[in-house]
């Protein structure tokens, strides 16, 4: 596509259950990255896909938070046993990525609430 | 460590007024880019500028403008005559050269958020 997109936009969930969140990056880019912002805070880093290398996962907040990149392209973010505290929304960015720096082009974020 | 400091957490100015988003960082390399991205209220970050660490030109873009000094570490987003559309989030992020491969990420400020009233 033309963007990164996202889906859903919106998810409100119930505390305890599992949430799945998705992107799908501009074709062509290695590069993935999920990032989280809280009400009027920054981006908190949570994790990094650079084609078939291991996955920088470094900012992940818990064990419940877990993302895979399928075939190089599209990403999935799970979350299990969602609180409240996830609540947030969550960007996906994608980038050509390789040895120099490469701008990331963002999506427009899944929103989610959990009740 | 690598690290990005945007001091100002909000601004105010009002309409047609110049103001300056600060940015100071800190990388133990010599190789590097520096980014701006502006973050309307849709929420979606929009790319500004991407410069790398051997041009340390001045760059202006209509009324924008970047003030990059390696001396001081800074790069500096100034908009002159500013307009109410300015108003948004902006980031300044650092994304080192030397961590190409696994572990390569851009290295993200807190942002400024900058109200333009009419």
């Amino acid at each position: 596509g033309a963007g990164v997109s996202q889906s859903p936009s919106n998810k409100v969930t119930e505390k305890g259950k599992d949430v799945e969140l998705r992107c799908d990056p501009i074709s062509g880019h290695t590069a993935l990255y999920w990032y989280r912002q809280s009400l009027g805070q920054g981006l908190e880093f949570l994790i990094y896909f650079q084609g078939n290398s291991a996955p920088d996962k470094s900012g992940l907040p818990s064990d419940r938070f877990s993302a895979e990149r399928t075939g190089g392209s599209v990403s999935t973010l799970t979350i299990q046993r969602t609180q409240q505290e996830d609540s947030a929304v969550y960007l996906c960015a994608s980038s050509l990525g390789g040895p120099f720096g490469a701008e990331a082009f963002f999506g427009q974020g899944t929103r989610l609430t959990v009740v | 460590a690598q690290k990005v400091t945007q001091a100002q957490t909000e601004i105010s100015v009002v309409e047609k007024e110049d103001v300056t988003l600060d940015c100071v960082y800190e990388t133990r390399d010599t190789t590097y880019y520096l980014f701006w991205y502006k973050q309307p209220p849709s929420g979606e970050l929009v790319f500004l500028i991407r410069r790398n660490s051997f041009d340390e030109q001045n760059e202006i873009s209509g009324r924008y403008s970047w003030n990059f000094q390696k001396s001081t570490s800074s790069f500096n987003f100034t908009i002159t005559a500013s307009q109410v559309v300015d108003s948004a989030v902006y980031f300044c992020a650092l994304s080192e050269a030397r961590n190409a491969g696994n572990n390569r990420k851009l290295i993200w400020g807190l942002g400024t958020s900058l109200a333009v009233n009419p």
